[in-house]
């Protein structure tokens, strides 16, 4: 299995309350995405990163920031928590290398409630 | 931005039975990659099959196959053999050769019957 975590796994916050969450990978790989999944909707992407320091917006990025710092860590920050940020939050690294060796891994998701 | 349809929400099959999962796409490009995703209740993303667009033969993996018809922007997994832990959600992704993001489906929700 590749090496991600993702942290926290579960949380509650109120509304108004800033949030972060982080993703750590140990496979070095370039790319990394923050996606939520709500039902109807499968996963849409919120933001994704290609290197350090580099980010760009996904499908549904509006009430989402992102910074990378490091290779390893992509966190994901809810500025203003809603209720409708209330999701699971799924992390994703890729290599992007081609061939046999395109894929996307995932992480083990963060269940995000905001009351 | 490219569409991925799962039209089918809800699927069910007998256990050691075959079943098809449908995915289609939408798409300008020529070449692009797919995928086929498992989700089971633990909600880990597991990559189940991969295929390239430029290739013609079908991708296979163990019991899985896909069904990739590129001039009807199709990809529909094949199951076989159908077991107990293939109950799943399934999620189809695109992703393009020049791009960094992954366009996934709604998602179909099997259910294995022993």
């Amino acid at each position: 299995d590749a090496g991600i975590t993702q942290s926290p796994r579960h949380k509650v916050t109120e509304t108004g309350t800033p949030v972060t969450l982080r993703c750590h990978q140990t496979e070095n790989h370039r790319y990394m995405y923050w996606y939520r999944q709500d039902p109807g909707h499968g996963l849409r992407l919120i933001h994704y990163s290609y290197g350090v320091k580099d980010t760009d917006k996904g499908e549904v990025s509006d009430g989402y920031s992102v910074s990378r710092s490091k290779t390893e860590d992509f966190l994901l920050t809810l500025e203003s928590a809603t209720s409708s940020q209330t999701s699971v939050y799924f992390c994703a690294i890729s290599s992007l290398a081609g061939g046999s060796k395109e894929t996307q891994y995932f992480g083990p998701g963060t269940r995000l409630l905001v009351l | 931005a490219q569409t991925v349809t799962q039209s089918q929400p809800e699927m069910s099959v007998q256990e050691a039975e075959t079943v098809t999962l449908s995915c289609t796409y939408d798409t300008s490009e020529s070449d692009y990659y797919l995928f086929w995703y498992k989700q089971p209740p633990s909600r880990q993303m597991i990559l189940v099959i991969r295929q390239e667009a430029y290739k013609q033969q079908n991708a296979t993996e163990n019991r899985f196959s896909v069904n990739f018809q590129k001039a009807a922007k199709s990809f529909s997994l094949k199951i076989s053999d159908s077991q107990l832990g293939d109950a799943a959600m399934y999620f189809c992704a695109y992703r393009s050769i020049t791009g960094n993001q992954f366009y996934f489906g709604t998602g179909t929700s099997l259910t294995v019957i022993p």
